[in-house]
């Protein structure tokens, strides 16, 4: 059964530093990985889609990067702002029961002025 | 662009009481999710419908039944609520062709009393 894991599950930094946030799996046959934002109150808002046979995808101050054979991905916040502050989740989409997307607990980040 | 489209957003039950929570997506997907979000529980995937005119159960279905209407509507019906279905509910929907990146919903908060 594909397990994800985030660590750590909260994470707080001072405004204007480079973090990044760590996401591990147990089965690497995947058909990609998926980061998403969790605003307090709100949905999810996808940020990043990895095919499993990418190893990083970017997009402005983000940078998501695969290493599928490890079952390990990061995603890399460049500049960090306050704005950035939010609940952090990856996905992975398993080749076995493609349909479901398993998530992680996510990491609850914290950009402090 | 509405994306995908979740009604109502806030709800009170009572405890025994049903309801369905509507959910619609405009980006012509295919497949279609119930998932619930509990603290320290993570999102957890109720139903699924993978095409239209198919559902299959997720993780934790009982007490929940599903309809998929159209390509575009997937319901989750609660017959006869339990204060255990007290969570945020999210529908997210995802694949067409060239793209399995998954777009979710604004939430409905439940409350069973």
């Amino acid at each position: 059964k594909q397990e994800v894991t985030q660590i750590p599950a909260a994470l707080s930094v001072p405004e204007g530093e480079n973090l990044v946030l760590n996401c591990s799996f147990t089965d690497s046959a995947i058909y990609n990985l998926q980061w998403f934002r969790q605003d307090p109150g709100k949905g999810l808002t996808s940020l990043l889609l990895i095919q499993s046979s990418q190893r990083e995808q970017t997009s402005g101050r983000l940078n998501a990067s695969l290493d599928k054979s490890s079952g390990r991905s990061t995603l890399y916040i460049a500049a960090s702002q306050p704005g950035d502050s939010a609940t952090y989740l990856c996905a992975v989409r398993p080749i076995q029961g493609a349909q479901k997307l398993v998530f992680g607990q996510g990491t609850r980040l914290t950009i402090n002025p | 662009n509405a994306g995908v489209t979740q009604t109502p957003k806030f709800q009170v039950l009572k405890t025994g009481q049903s309801m369905t929570l509507q959910c619609a997506q405009d980006m012509n997907h295919n497949s279609m999710y119930w998932y619930r979000q509990d603290p320290g529980m993570g999102l957890r995937l109720i139903y699924y419908s993978a095409s239209e005119g198919t559902t299959d159960k997720g993780e934790v279905p009982n007490g929940y039944n599903v309809s998929r209407l159209n390509k575009r509507e997937f319901s989750l019906r609660l017959e006869s609520a339990a204060p255990s279905q007290t969570s945020v509910y999210f529908c997210a929907s995802s694949t067409r062709a060239g793209s399995t990146e998954a777009f979710f919903g604004q939430g409905t908060r439940l409350t069973v009393v």
